[in-house]
């Protein structure tokens, strides 16, 4: 199947920085890619839809100032959170759409991204 | 609101069990429903697709069903394997592109 990369896999950071994950999908372009969040025992819960070349569109309740994406190509959406505090402490994981051969679409997942902030 | 639940949240069988979990889901306008498999600390790696048209896939000792109707699907192990502990998850996917995640059943298979 296709490949999905993300990096870093674990970050720990102080409250007030700014943190940057990347999602590249290796093996195909993705004009699509999503990022979700998942706190422990919980739903994947999607924060965005990344679109090359245009904003990306915001699930209810995300700020976009605070959780900035950009996909500036069709192989690379990065996340990033700004002004990091302890309550963004979670797994993100992104996504990209890809068309199946006989019809229809599916998402390959990254590794995700564990950030801890201090 | 779309919701996915999954029943059980966790299961524990002893190795070579045959098991079935659960999926149910609110909204029967379905595009595909998949299940995935994580391993702790891990991404998602997809099982199984099934799309609206059908109404089950298989892979190896995995068969998905999908009944739109009552809003059910279920995945089937066969043969357990203390390799096939993990969260599995499945999701729906409706008119849109987005994807709507369960919970997830915690599987354990005890050697």
């Amino acid at each position: 199947g296709a490949v999905v990369s993300q990096h870093p896999s674990r970050v720990i950071c102080k409250s007030g920085t700014s943190v940057k994950i990347e999602c590249r999908s290796l093996d195909f372009q993705a004009t699509t890619m999503f990022w979700y969040r998942q706190f422990p025992k919980k739903s994947l819960m999607l924060m965005a839809t990344s679109n090359e070349g245009s904003k990306a569109t915001y699930e209810q309740g995300v700020e976009k100032d605070k959780f900035l994406i950009n996909h500036a190509s069709l192989t690379l959406s990065t996340l990033t959170v700004t002004s990091a505090h302890p309550e963004d402490s979670s797994f993100y994981i992104c996504s990209a759409r890809a068309w199946l051969a006989g019809g229809g679409e599916t998402q390959y997942f990254g590794p995700g991204t564990r950030l801890l902030v201090l | 609101k779309q919701e996915v639940t999954q029943i059980p949240a966790a299961l524990s069988v002893p190795e070579g069990e045959n098991l079935v979990l659960n999926c149910s889901f609110t909204d029967s306008a379905i595009y595909n429903l998949q299940w995935f498999r994580q391993d702790p600390g891990k991404g998602l790696t997809s099982l199984l697709l099934i799309q609206s048209s059908q109404r089950e896939q298989t892979s190896g000792r995995l068969n998905a069903s999908l009944d739109k109707s009552s809003g059910r699907s279920t995945l089937y192990i066969a043969a357990s394997q203390p390799g096939d502990s993990a969260t599995y998850l499945c999701a729906r996917q409706g008119g849109s592109e987005k994807l709507v995640f369960g919970k997830g059943t915690k599987l354990t298979v005890n050697p």
